[in-house]
């Protein structure tokens, strides 16, 4: 099985730029969590989705950030305008409801807004 | 509110020899799951282990091991016969399903260097 797929891996943009981060979930997962991750702030949550409808988006941290599920298969977090502190890893996870099932992380996105 | 709360920010131990990593965590919600993650060099998240709050026995996986005790609220992760490999970050994470949420709230993390 292949596991949670990311694209782009890397990603050097200049500020003011869109920035699209995607995410392919294992199939068969219904729910699929955005992450990012800092020095400063260490791994926090931005928002996740439960078959394909949004849940919690209390970890977004203000309006130039969306994210999307159109599919099962597929989403996306933008960030419009990118601004310098939005350097930082984007990891996207997937899961099936809770007790002892993890969620599974993809390989992240490496971010750095110039 | 949830909380993790990893002590050490670094630890140093000899290979093969064992290491204790620290976690406490703080919730209301009786049923809970701690988890624990390793993040190496290059960068992704590896699970590692679970414990459930309702769990009667410690979790094992491989040469991983949860010492859980809930009175203290504690979830130590235990590597035993510590090997070059392990040498990375160690998050321990906490998934309580307050209001049903999924999420899971993650420690600082603990660096660990494995010395040969």
């Amino acid at each position: 099985d292949a596991g949670v797929i990311q694209s782009p891996r890397h990603e050097v943009t200049e500020m003011g730029q869109e920035v699209t981060l995607r995410c392919k979930p294992i199939s068969g997962h219904d729910y699929l969590f955005w992450y990012r991750q800092t020095m400063m702030r260490g791994l926090e949550l931005l928002i996740y989705f439960n078959n394909n409808v949004p849940i919690d988006d209390s970890g977004m941290p203000e309006d130039r950030f969306s994210a999307k599920m159109p599919n099962a298969s597929f989403s996306t977090l933008k960030i419009q305008p990118s601004e310098p502190r939005d350097s930082a890893v984007y990891f996207c996870a997937s899961g099936i409801q809770g007790g002892a099932e993890t969620q599974y992380f993809g390989p992240g996105t490496r971010l750095l807004v110039l | 509110a949830q909380k993790i709360t990893q002590t050490q920010p670094g630890m140093f131990v000899q290979e093969k020899e064992a290491v204790t990593l620290d976690c406490t965590y703080d919730t209301s919600d009786p049923s809970y799951g701690l988890f624990w993650y390793k993040q190496p060099s290059s960068g992704e998240m590896i699970f590692l282990i679970y414990q459930g709050s309702y769990d009667q026995q410690n979790a094992t996986e491989g040469r991983y091991s949860l010492n859980f005790q809930k009175a203290r609220k504690s979830a130590n992760l235990v590597i035993s016969a510590s090997q070059l490999g392990d040498s990375a970050m160690y998050f321990c994470a906490m998934r309580a399903p307050q209001g049903g949420s999924e999420k899971l709230v993650f420690g600082k993390g603990t660096k660990l260097t494995v010395n040969p």
